[in-house]
């Protein structure tokens, strides 16, 4: 079946400018997650959705970022008043059932975020 | 604390040949899962295997298995037969079981810094 999609796949935009990223997660799968991609600082968690509970946004670098998840699938990742070092690669992930720690996430391909 | 350690950035290998990639982990966890994942030029996370913690048996898939040792926290991922498209970078990744304190952070992994792999012809 189809994968995890993510648009766009690249994104120029502004320093100060809001970003909207979008994540298409595996159907059926109830668990949602985001991470950031940079050379810097490595792969590094941002928030993850399951079911209906309440978000883990542990790894939200600032309040500049927030994410929603609508009808339990598509979500968007929202970057207000971008700065430079929000240049990254945004990586979206997606799994079955986020209780089981066997439970394998599926990474889409990715949205390269370039900050001028 | 650095959960997970990739202690080598570059590793070579010829073709055919089989090659360990290293992986250390740090947890108070009684319940965690390894993850390998391998990630070509074109960006995309592509999982390979999962260890868990209380699996009595080393994992396979194919052409890759895992070193796992747990008294040494360690997971080496184990490449049999090197082949010219197993050139990438390589990362391993932990997902501990339980809850955090307060939270509900168990969900999401966290990665090492990674190893690019290059296969040789």
């Amino acid at each position: 079946g189809a994968g995890v999609s993510q648009s766009p796949s690249n994104k120029v935009t502004e320093k100060g400018k809001d970003v909207e990223l979008r994540c298409d997660p595996i159907s059926g799968h109830t668990a949602l997650y985001w991470y950031r991609q940079s050379l810097g600082q490595g792969l590094e968690f941002l928030i993850y959705f399951q079911g209906n509970s309440a978000p883990d946004k542990s790894g939200l670098p600032s309040d500049r970022f927030s994410a929603e998840r609508t009808g339990g699938s598509v979500s968007t990742l929202t970057i207000q008043r971008t700065q430079q070092e929000d240049s990254a690669v945004y990586l979206c992930a997606s799994s079955f059932l986020a209780g089981a720690v066997r439970d394998t996430q599926y990474f889409g391909p990715g949205t390269r975020l370039t900050v001028l | 604390a650095q959960k997970i350690t990739q202690t080598q950035p570059g590793m070579f290998v010829q073709e055919k040949e089989a090659v360990t990639l290293d992986c250390t982990y740090d947890t108070s966890d009684p319940s965690y899962g390894l993850f390998w994942y391998k990630q070509p030029s074109s960006g995309e996370m592509i999982f390979l295997i999962y260890q868990g913690s209380y699996d009595q048996q080393n994992a396979t898939e194919g052409r890759y298995s895992l070193n796992f040792q747990k008294a040494r926290k360690s997971a080496n991922l184990v490449i049999s037969a090197s082949q010219l498209g197993d050139s990438a970078m390589y990362f391993c990744a932990m997902r501990e079981g339980s809850p955090a304190a307060g939270g509900t952070s168990y969900g999401k992994l966290t990665f090492g810094q990674g190893t690019i792999l290059t296969v040789h012809p």
